[in-house]
């Protein structure tokens, strides 16, 4: 089962602009994660934050956590190029360790 | 240098035929997972062990097997009974308690032909 609905789909934007992905969650959580994934790879784990704490971050990534409205988003500050990929938000919980992911954000940096 | 590898990373099969996907971690990690990946999807998990001998199901287990004889080792098999296989297919190891996130491997694309 799919746990979480990320928003948009896709996005397109310049090199030097911010991106923000959301991410909805529909059960509670212990954690919420970002990953990472280029074209044919593997995924790349990004940040995790934590169901007591409202903000993270790590270099241009900012994260945010909204336990009452069930939602977090991801800021990267300042985009390059090599940004290009696609964002998935993936949820914990206490069963066992196992992530649930959403359906990606497909993100684009046109240089 | 530690990580997560996986084998093949292409891999054909006929139809009626068994195939086994290889996992092998050098993390030192309890945990191991397999997740399929079908174009433009999220991930969806198809069995996961938290520790050496014991496994569990995940949300698509049907048509796929696991065994969890090594810590190292979480291999997949994709059984005929799985009717539609073509996908590409991740395996993850963690650290218990999720703390760092997972590790993935870097993918099998597996094509029925």
């Amino acid at each position: 089962s799919q746990q979480g609905e990320e928003d948009p789909q896709a996005l397109s934007i310049q090199e030097g602009e911010n991106a923000t992905m959301n991410c909805s969650y529909k059960t509670s959580i212990n954690n919420l994660q970002w990953y990472r994934q280029n074209s044919g790879r593997g995924l790349v784990h990004l940040i995790l934050i934590r169901s007591n704490e409202r903000e993270k971050h790590s270099g241009r990534l900012r994260v945010t956590l909204d336990t009452s409205k069930k939602s977090s988003s991801l800021l990267i500050t300042a985009s390059r190029a090599a940004d290009t990929a696609s964002y998935f938000c993936a949820t914990g919980n206490n069963q066992g360790g196992k992530l649930i992911f959403g359906q990606g954000t497909e993100l684009s940096v046109k240089p | 240098d530690g990580g997560i590898t996986q084998s093949p990373k292409y891999l054909f099969r006929k139809e009626g035929q068994n195939v086994t996907l290889s996992c092998e971690q050098n993390l030192n990690h309890d945990a191991m997972y397999w997740y399929r990946q079908d174009p433009g999807q999220g991930l969806r998990l198809i069995y996961y062990s938290q520790i050496v001998n014991d496994f569990q199901k995940g949300d698509i287990a049907e048509g796929y097997s696991v065994s969890r004889e090594k810590k190292e080792s979480f291999p997949l098999t994709v059984t005929s009974a799985q009717k539609n296989p073509t996908a590409f297919y991740l395996c993850a190891s963690s650290t218990p308690g999720q703390s760092y996130g997972y590790t993935f491997g870097s993918g099998t694309r597996l094509t029925v032909v």
